[in-house]
């Protein structure tokens, strides 16, 4: 099936930093949307992207999609200790009904 | 409105046994779907609906079934459990065309003994 890349695996960081993760495709995607999940939760929708070059912010986040529409990246401004989750990507293909989801990068936040 | 409900939250299981996970939303969403997820997997499709009375399967479907009477309701049923379907199962609903922004409900926590 098709396959989203996020990277990085896992994150460690200090509270204040900044932090940028990415997914990248072979495929071209029509959406790329961004999650969030915390420890026993169900993802929670964070950023949906509709258009090539669109960049589109959430309080310090921030996330664009991707000009050959083949990648989208995420970044989470000036960390705090409830950032610590798990980030999914995910990407609607043309013509399909389905979302495809990255592996999630795990982030944890140093006081 | 309650969003995504699913129930039950946490379930054991003997290799073997039937049961149905439930899924139900007060959107009026017409898309919802069931993954399952396992450690450093990601979110995997097992099957979808777009629609009360149409299915169709995803990625891993294989020991699932599942069927949509109404628009609110989207239950998995798992025939024989086995061990390898061990995993945290979420249901996600969103409305089609375009905007395939899809929530998800708490999640289903299973193990197969």
């Amino acid at each position: 099936g098709q396959q989203l890349n996020q990277s990085p695996q896992s994150m460690f960081i200090q509270e204040g930093e900044d932090v940028s993760m990415n997914c990248t495709s072979s495929s071209i995607f029509n959406t790329w949307l961004w999650y969030k999940q915390d420890p026993g939760e169900g993802p929670v929708l964070l950023i949906a992207l509709y258009k090539a070059g669109e960049l589109t912010s959430n309080g310090r986040l921030t996330a664009q999609f991707g000009i050959t529409r083949k990648d989208s990246f995420l970044n989470i401004s000036a960390s705090i200790p409830s950032d610590v989750g798990i980030y999914f990507c995910a990407g609607q293909l043309g013509g399909s009904e389905k979302l495809v989801f990255g592996k999630g990068t795990k982030l944890t936040v140093n006081p | 409105n309650a969003g995504v409900t699913q129930t039950p939250k946490f379930q054991v299981l003997k290799t073997g046994q039937s049961m149905t996970l439930q899924c139900a939303q007060d959107m009026n969403h017409e898309y919802m779907s069931w993954y399952r997820q396992d450690p450093g997997m990601g979110l995997r499709l097992i099957h979808y609906s777009v629609g009360a009375g149409i299915t169709d399967q995803g990625e891993v479907p294989n020991g699932y079934n599942v069927s949509r009477s109404t628009t609110e309701d989207f239950p998995l049923r798992l025939l024989s459990a086995a061990p390898s379907q061990t995993s945290v199962y979420f249901c996600a609903s969103s409305y089609r065309g375009g905007a395939y922004e899809q929530y998800f409900g708490p999640g289903t926590r299973l193990t197969v003994t």
